[in-house]
């Protein structure tokens, strides 16, 4: 159980376009959901934290237009990197965790590349 | 900002020998988990260990914690090819937010 999906598993857009990537967890309801992103051999630093049905918290540093963040379910959440540039180029990863719980689990990663 | 420091940014060991891996942490815990990720994969939990705990085990894993010197240990015994991958430890600031030390890059030499 705890099942995590991530979609697109990669994506490849022009600069100035916008990228959708979803977020679902496939067998528990997620009262939160996190999005990391990760560069390459570093660690995954939080973008932000959505609770369902309400606005995205984000970390210091981490522009609202431009990553925005809506949870619509219990089940879904979306980020969506508006005009992107190459140095939105990471790996994205969301996390899910029910209510109470210690324990996040994790999609498997979206690697966007922005050319 | 990044709360762990892990210790060693990278370590390379033949098949079958142990590897360890240190972390260490800024402020008050109540648990340390630590994760394994495979490469441009999600992560995997690995283990939670509470701050009443010293030391838990599962399967080849053995896991340490001295709160009072704000560090743990990640031990994996007998290992295989498959367990390369990065290993990070977390800990959680405030109700929900997960810090990721840097990690610790493995390699299983077969």
């Amino acid at each position: 159980g705890a099942v995590v999906s991530q979609h697109p598993s990669w994506v490849i857009c022009k600069s100035g376009t916008s990228v959708k990537i979803e977020c679902r967890s496939l067998d528990f309801q997620a009262t939160t959901m996190f999005w990391y992103r990760q560069f390459p051999k570093q660690s995954l630093m939080l973008m932000a934290t959505s609770n369902e049905g309400s606005k995205a918290t984000y970390e210091q540093g981490v522009e609202k237009d431009k990553f925005l963040i809506n949870h619509a379910s219990l089940t879904l959440s979306t980020l969506t990197v508006t005009s992107a540039h190459p140095e939105d180029s990471s790996f994205y990863i969301c996390s899910a965790m029910w209510d109470r719980s210690y324990e996040q689990y994790f999609g498997p990663g979206t690697r966007l590349t922005v050319t | 900002s990044q709360q762990g420091e892990e210790d060693p940014q990278a370590l390379s060991i033949q098949e079958g020998e142990n590897a360890t891996m240190n972390c260490s942490y800024k402020t008050s815990i109540n648990n340390l988990q630590w994760y394994r990720q495979n490469s441009g994969r999600g992560l995997v939990h690995l283990i939670l260990i509470r701050s009443n705990e010293r030391e838990k085990h599962s399967g080849r894993l053995r896991v340490t914690l001295d709160t009072s010197k704000k560090s743990s240990s990640l031990l994996i015994t007998a290992s295989r090819a498959a367990d390369t991958a990065s290993y990070f430890c977390a800990t959680i600031q405030g109700a929900q937010k997960l810090v990721f030390g840097q990690g610790t890059r493995l390699t299983i030499n077969p």
